[in-house]
């Protein structure tokens, strides 16, 4: 099956810090690529949608200035978290996807906690 | 607006059957997902249904119902792994996927 890794599994930055998350396919060519945050006990919220070379779509309520990200090439997103503060601290997770409709295969997830 | 239901919570006893249902109202439809996620872990495929009807992957079967709006993932001979919450997700015409809060399932022995 499609692997997607992310790196890191586990980040600890201070406040006010900004904070890079890798995401990747391993064995395949994502078409769209997407970015989810999910805080605990909650369902995946979806943060932004980003096709490679393209500018990402944010989710209404998500800071385009505050959440970059970068879709630099088919196996390649990343996201960055800018000027961090504790209420960012949450699960973040990736997924990429292989034409549309098509199966989205997530990454392992990335524990973000700014203190 | 888009809405995906599905009960926040469910308790089956191991070895036995349980049914989680997700009825869905979305623009457009392109397909439902069903995904597994254990706690602190990203969430897992468990199957894709675009057509009406119920397709079977080993203990676990999933079905359609496109007129209904209403989908159910059939977990059956439950086993203790299987303790996890489930994602109902529909695929609308823009081939947004479409969250539902997920269901808690707990297994006893």
């Amino acid at each position: 099956g499609a692997v997607v890794s992310q790196h890191p599994s586990r980040v600890i930055c201070k406040s006010g810090t900004s904070v890079k998350i890798e995401c990747r396919s391993l064995d395949f060519q994502a078409t769209t690529m997407f970015w989810y945050r999910q805080f605990p006990k909650q369902s995946l919220m979806l943060m932004a949608t980003s096709n490679e070379g393209s500018k990402a779509t944010y989710e209404q309520g998500v800071e385009k200035d505050k959440f970059l990200i970068n879709h630099a090439s088919l196996t390649l997103s990343t996201l960055t978290v800018t000027s961090a503060h504790p209420e960012d601290s949450s699960f973040y997770i990736c997924s990429a996807r292989v034409g549309d409709p098509g199966e989205q295969y997530f990454g392992p997830g990335t524990r973000l906690t700014v203190t | 607006g888009q809405n995906i239901d599905q009960p926040t919570e469910m308790t089956a006893t191991e070895g036995a059957i349980v049914q989680i249902n997700c009825t869905y109202q979305t623009s457009g439809f392109n397909g439902l997902f069903w995904y597994q996620q254990h706690a602190g872990e990203a969430p897992t495929f468990l199957s894709y249904n675009v057509l009406d009807g119920l397709e079977e992957k080993g203990r676990f079967s999933s079905f359609l119902s496109r007129s209904k709006g209403y989908s159910y993932l059939l977990l059956k001979e439950l086993q203790m792994k299987d303790s996890a919450s489930y994602l109902c997700a529909a695929l609308d015409s823009n081939y947004q996927l479409i969250w539902g809060a997920g269901t808690k399932l707990i297994i006893k022995p």
